[in-house]
């Protein structure tokens, strides 16, 4: 059974940084593109980042471009997302998220985390 | 970025009943289209990419069809375990982007 099990949520002031971990277990890790979906409070789904599968190619919403890092450890079967410059705008559940492969086009996510939260205020 | 733009947002409908919900892409995505649906406190489950496929598990009461602007997301016979919030999502570009979302609720 595929699994993804983010932690790292949490508190944060504005300005603050924050470091996400997404442990996936349950599939070939290195076999697929993932990424980070989040969520604000009583609002729509938002997509913030992916990784391709050797982590060669990075790509970003223009809401966090130059404040946050995604990363992956295929050792580990970790995904990470490095967050800096945090802002209230930030608040959300931050989901992981596994591509679907062989659909073509860019990233089709079929398997979802149950989410961390990350709220920032002072 | 490309827009996605659902309707209705909110949509009241019974058990039995044959739902629809759109969503309009602000520029051509070919058939580069996903449905998801959200339960209150619950992840996002992938049901149709590719605007009309399947994914693997769920009910054929979901169809999905369109290409390049318009798309629709049809529940054939509504089910209670249905009564969720749909997103769509465009994957024609590296620049990802989701529908606002369209909630079904008990009439």
């Amino acid at each position: 059974e595929v699994q993804l099990a983010e932690s790292g949520g949490g508190l944060v002031q504005p300005g603050g940084s924050l470091r996400l971990s997404c442990a996936a277990s349950g599939f070939t890790f290195n076999s697929h593109a993932l990424g980070w979906v989040r969520q604000a409070p009583g609002k729509g789904l938002e997509w913030v980042s992916v990784i391709s599968i050797r982590g060669d190619f990075t790509y970003y919403a223009d809401s966090v471009k130059g404040r946050v890092t995604i990363s992956r450890d295929n050792w580990k079967t970790t995904l990470y997302l490095q967050m800096n410059g945090l802002r209230a705008e930030d608040t959300a559940v931050y989901y992981c998220v596994k591509e679907l492969v062989g659909v073509g086009g860019s990233y089709v996510f079929d398997k979802w985390g149950k989410g961390t939260l990350v709220t920032v205020s002072s | 970025d490309i827009q996605m733009t659902q309707s209705p947002s909110t949509l009241s409908a019974s058990v039995g009943d044959r739902v629809t919900i759109t969503c309009r892409a602000s520029q051509g995505v070919s058939d580069l289209l996903a449905w998801y649906q959200q339960k209150p406190g619950k992840a996002p489950q992938l049901l149709i990419y590719r605007a009309s496929r399947l994914n693997s598990g769920v009910p054929s009461r979901f169809s999905g069809s369109g290409s390049g602007t318009e798309f629709t997301l049809t529940i054939s016979s509504l089910q209670p375990d249905d009564f969720a919030t749909y997103y769509c999502q465009q994957f024609n570009t590296f620049s990802l982007t989701f529908g606002g979302g369209s909630k079904v609720e008990i009439k």
